[in-house]
């Protein structure tokens, strides 16, 4: 079975710059959460999709969105970049939204702000 | 204060030694507890839950103490293969990860 895929591996922008990120979950998966690691850090949560509405946020500035599809994929987007914005950005997959629904981590997408 | 809290290592040990991995997390409402085991440049992936009643698969065993907030991994008989960033991660809300900042591990041959 495929799992949690992301797209794309790796990205060069610049300062000032707009950047989506695309994440397709796991088949029947239905939740799909992303999160930012910088390096050196554990990952840290951005939002929650389920459903195609948003479930739930971190602490993030505005610069950030994202949006779920009928099909359950994703789209992360970042506007005005900075370089401080440079991680790993990881998307997960559970099949609900429970406590009890384990998270599947895709590979990833690293983006590098010059 | 951070939500979850572990000593960042590095933890270098002998091939066949034991090791342990604490954390802390500070939310009391935290309802689930996880390790995730990292290598290096790829995605977590999920270790094993911890419970309340401790919990263990082959090597590895979980505890988990509510009433002092604390979670701990113990890795018997570590190879070489068990290289790699450990992260104690709480759950807290619907399904929101909150994960510390990982605990690095070297076994040595």
């Amino acid at each position: 079975d495929a799992g949690v895929t992301q797209s794309p591996t790796h990205l060069i922008k610049t300062r000032g710059q707009q950047v989506t990120l695309r994440c397709s979950p796991i088949s029947g998966h239905k939740s799909v959460s992303w999160y930012q690691q910088v390096l050196g850090q554990g990952p840290q949560f951005i939002f929650q999709y389920y459903e195609k509405e948003e479930r739930g946020r971190g602490n993030f500035p505005d610069r950030f969105s994202a949006r779920q599809f009928p099909n359950y994929s994703s789209e992360l987007n970042v506007n005005a970049l900075l370089l401080g914005d440079s991680a790993l950005y990881l998307c997960a997959s559970s099949l609900q939204r429970g406590i009890t629904d384990t998270q599947y981590f895709g590979p990833g997408t690293r983006l590098t702000v010059l | 204060r951070k939500e979850v809290e572990q000593d960042p290592g590095p933890f270098n040990v002998p091939e066949g030694a034991t090791v342990a991995f604490n954390c802390t997390y500070s939310n009391s409402a935290s309802q689930s507890f996880f390790w995730y085991r990292q290598d290096c440049r790829k995605e977590p992936k999920l270790l094993m839950s911890v419970y309340s009643s401790g919990n263990e698969d082959g090597r590895f065993t979980a505890q988990l103490n509510r009433a002092s907030q604390y979670i701990s991994l113990l890795i018997r008989d570590s190879k070489l293969s068990d290289s790699a960033t450990y992260l104690c991660v709480a759950q807290t809300g619907a399904n929101n990860l909150f994960f510390g900042t990982g605990t690095r591990l070297t076994v040595i041959p």
